[in-house]
Order: C-alpha cells, then structure tokens, then sequence
C-alpha cells in the first residue's frame, strides 16, 4: 500500500530564509507525487506534481522538489521564504490507476519577518 | 491550471435537514470526481470517488446514505449530507480529474458546513 510521511508537522523559518519541507513516500510501483499548498479556509493549489519525466520538478512561486528514489523522498524547497508562504503544504502520492490521492498530514509553516 | 468551484463556500442549516453541496470543474471534462472531509487542523480525509454516469465509490466507515453522490455529468458532482447533525459540521472539499492514470486532481475551494 501505499503512504505518505512528512516529518515536521510544524516549520518555522526566517522571511528570506530557505524553506525544506520534508516527505517521504512508500510505493511499489512508480509513484506520481504531488505538493499542494492550502491557505486558511481554501481549497488545495497545486505547487508541483512529479511523474517521472524529470527528477528536479520546478513549481509556482519558485517552489521546486526533487524526486530522488534510493531516498524514496520528494522534499520540497523554496530558495527564499516570503511572508505569503505561509500556509498548510501537503504531500501526496497517487495511487495507481483509480487517482485516489494519499495524502500526508500536512506541514504548516511560518514564516517570521 | 484548471478551475474547480464549489457552491455554497458556507452554510448553515438545522438538525435534521439536508444539505446539497455543487462541484463543478468550469474548463474541462471531469471524468473523475472526488469528495473529502476535513477537520481543523488535520489531513484531507477521503470520503468517496465518483465516477461520471456510475455509482460514487465509498471509503470504508462513509455512510453512503447518509452522503449521497451524484455526478449526472463530466463537469458536475453533487452532494448531500441527509439529516444533518451537529458532528456533521466540517470543511468539504472536492476535487476534479481528467481521469488518466496520473492526472492531476483539481481542487475545489471547500464548503464550510455548520449544523446546528
């Protein structure tokens, strides 16, 4: 089966600082990952999705991450924080050929000026 | 990317009664839909997939009659809490997909539901 693990359900970085949030994924077939970003009261807005094509994924708002497969990770960075960032990101694998997303527990992040 | 909307962003309404919730995707054909429940502060819990012309698929512990799901056509998906109550209440929200294996779910921007 497969799951979704982002470690830090809280993050705190510096306006201007890098932002790392972390995931980690379980699959047995190739995994189609996704990072969605939800501000308060909102739906989710897709940042980047992987599907195998690329293993550096770049996203909106300069938001990138990286599928590496010995690692079984697909953290998601950011060069340089901005007070708008601030939001719930929530990692996600799909499973298979249903498209049922299962998704991790969410990293809220803060950044401070 | 694609636009997904959802009616009403809030609703309030009385014990017992039920209560209809409208995902529409605006710019393309939905061949999948799905339904999640959130509570604060937590993870997107998936309710049900629903799969234009055919019967919605239910998540284990979802009461299918209690949470009835509609999607009479590729870009509308409808549901409806029946005789609501109180632990009701939470944050809807439904997402849209082209159906293809990979494809990306579009989300809709949530239903707020309060049952008093």
């Amino acid at each position: 089966a497969q799951s979704v693990t982002q470690l830090g359900s809280h993050v705190s970085v510096s306006e201007g600082a890098l932002v790392l949030l972390r995931c980690n994924y379980s699959s047995s077939v190739p995994p189609y990952l996704f990072w969605y970003v939800q501000y308060p009261n909102q739906g989710l807005q897709l940042l980047l999705k992987y599907t195998s094509a690329a293993t550096l994924v770049k996203g909106i708002n300069d938001f990138e991450a990286e599928f590496k497969k010995s690692e079984t990770s697909f953290h998601l960075t950011k060069p340089s924080a901005h007070m708008s960032d601030a939001a719930e990101y929530f990692c996600a694998v799909s499973e298979g050929a249903t498209n049922k997303l299962i998704f991790g527990t969410g990293t809220l992040l803060a950044v401070q000026p | 990317g694609a636009v997904v909307s959802q009616h009403p962003s809030r609703v309030i309404c009385k014990s017992g009664t039920s209560v209809k919730i409208e995902c529409r995707s605006l710019d393309f054909q939905a061949t999948t839909m799905f339904w999640y429940r959130q509570f604060p502060k937590k993870s997107l819990m998936l309710m049900a997939t629903s799969n234009e012309g055919s019967k919605a698929t239910y998540e284990q512990g979802v009461e299918k009659d209690k949470f009835l799901i509609n999607h009479a056509s590729l870009t509308l998906s409808t549901l409806t809490v029946t005789s609501a109550h109180p632990e009701d209440s939470s944050f809807y929200i439904c997402s849209a997909t082209s159906g293809t294996p990979g494809a990306t779910q579009y989300f809709g921007p949530g239903t707020r539901l309060l049952v008093l």
